[in-house]
C-alpha cells in the first residue's frame, strides 16, 4: 500500500526556520497537505496544493516540493507552533488518501 | 459560523457494531465532499473514507474496506459511518472532516469536527 514518510521529530530554536519533509513516490504527481495537531485538538490545514496557505495562517508557515518530496516550512519559528505536523496525500490513481505518521515540533 | 459536531461513539464489544454521525451548519453541505479520519490512542491520523458530494463515489482504506459504510444525506446536513465487526485495533477517536471542494480524498481537509471516541474491548 501506498505510504508517504516524515521523519519523526524536528527542533529548531525561536526564530529560526524549521523544515518538515514528507517523501512519497506520487508526489511529484499528486499535491501534498500538511495538517498542524496540538495536544488534545482536531487537526488544521497549514498548507493545501503544496504551497497554498488556507486564509487565516500566517505567512510564517510555507510549502514546496521537489521531485518526491515536498516540504512544510515554517519560518521565525514561535513557542507556538510546537505541535505535531502531518503531511497527507493520495496514491497515483487519486486513491486512497494517506497521512505520513507526523512530525513532532519542537520549538525552544 | 461552519461547523462539524460528531457523535455516535462509546464503548462497544469486538465483533460489535455503532454508526457515528456528523451533523453540519454554517456551510452548503451538497457542495463538499465530507470524509472520516480517525486517530488511535497515542498514534497519528489515519484516513479512513471519502465519499463525494452526490455519493456518487466512495471511497476506503483497507483497514476498513467491507466492515465499514459511509454515507450522507444531504437534506438532513448529516455525514455518517456505520462500522461493522469492529476489532480492538479500530479503538480511537473518529473525526468528520470537510473537503475543500468535491475530489476528496484528493483535496484538503479545511474544517474538522472534535472527534468522537470509539472504544473496542470486551
Amino acid at each position: 500500500s501506498y505510504e508517504v514518510t516524515q521523519p519523526p521529530s524536528v527542533s529548531v530554536s525561536p526564530g529560526q526556520t524549521a523544515r518538515i519533509t514528507c517523501s512519497g513516490d506520487a508526489l511529484s504527481a499528486k499535491y501534498a497537505y500538511w495538517y498542524q495537531q496540538k495536544s488534545g485538538q482536531a487537526p488544521v490545514l497549514v498548507i493545501h496544493e503544496d504551497r497554498k496557505r488556507p486564509s487565516g495562517i500566517p505567512e510564517r508557515f510555507s510549502g514546496s516540493t521537489s521531485g518526491t518530496m515536498a516540504t512544510l516550512i515554517i519560518s521565525e519559528a514561535q513557542v507556538d507552533d510546537e505541535a505535531d505536523y502531518y503531511c497527507y496525500s493520495v496514491d497515483v490513481r487519486g486513491n486512497p488518501g494517506v497521512f505520513g505518521g507526523g512530525t513532532k515540533l519542537t520549538v525552544l | 459560523e461552519m461547523q462539524l459536531v460528531e457523535s455516535g461513539g462509546g464503548l462497544v464489544k469486538p465483533g460489535g457494531s455503532l454508526r457515528l454521525s456528523c451533523a453540519a451548519s454554517g456551510f452548503i453541505l451538497s457542495d463538499h465532499s465530507m470524509n472520516w479520519v480517525r486517530q488511535g490512542p497515542g498514534k497519528g491520523l489515519e484516513w479512513v473514507s471519502s465519499i463525494s458530494s452526490t455519493s456518487q463515489f466512495i471511497y476506503y482504506a483497507d483497514s476498513v474496506k467491507g466492515r465499514f459504510a459511509i454515507s450522507r444525506d444531504n437534506a438532513e446536513r448529516s455525514l455518517y459511518l456505520q462500522m461493522n465487526s469492529l476489532r480492538p485495533e479500530d479503538t480511537a477517536v473518529y473525526f468528520c472532516a470537510r473537503a475543500m471542494g468535491d475530489t476528496a480524498p484528493n483535496d484538503g481537509f479545511d474544517i474538522w469536527g472534535r472527534g468522537t471516541m470509539v472504544t473496542v474491548s470486551s
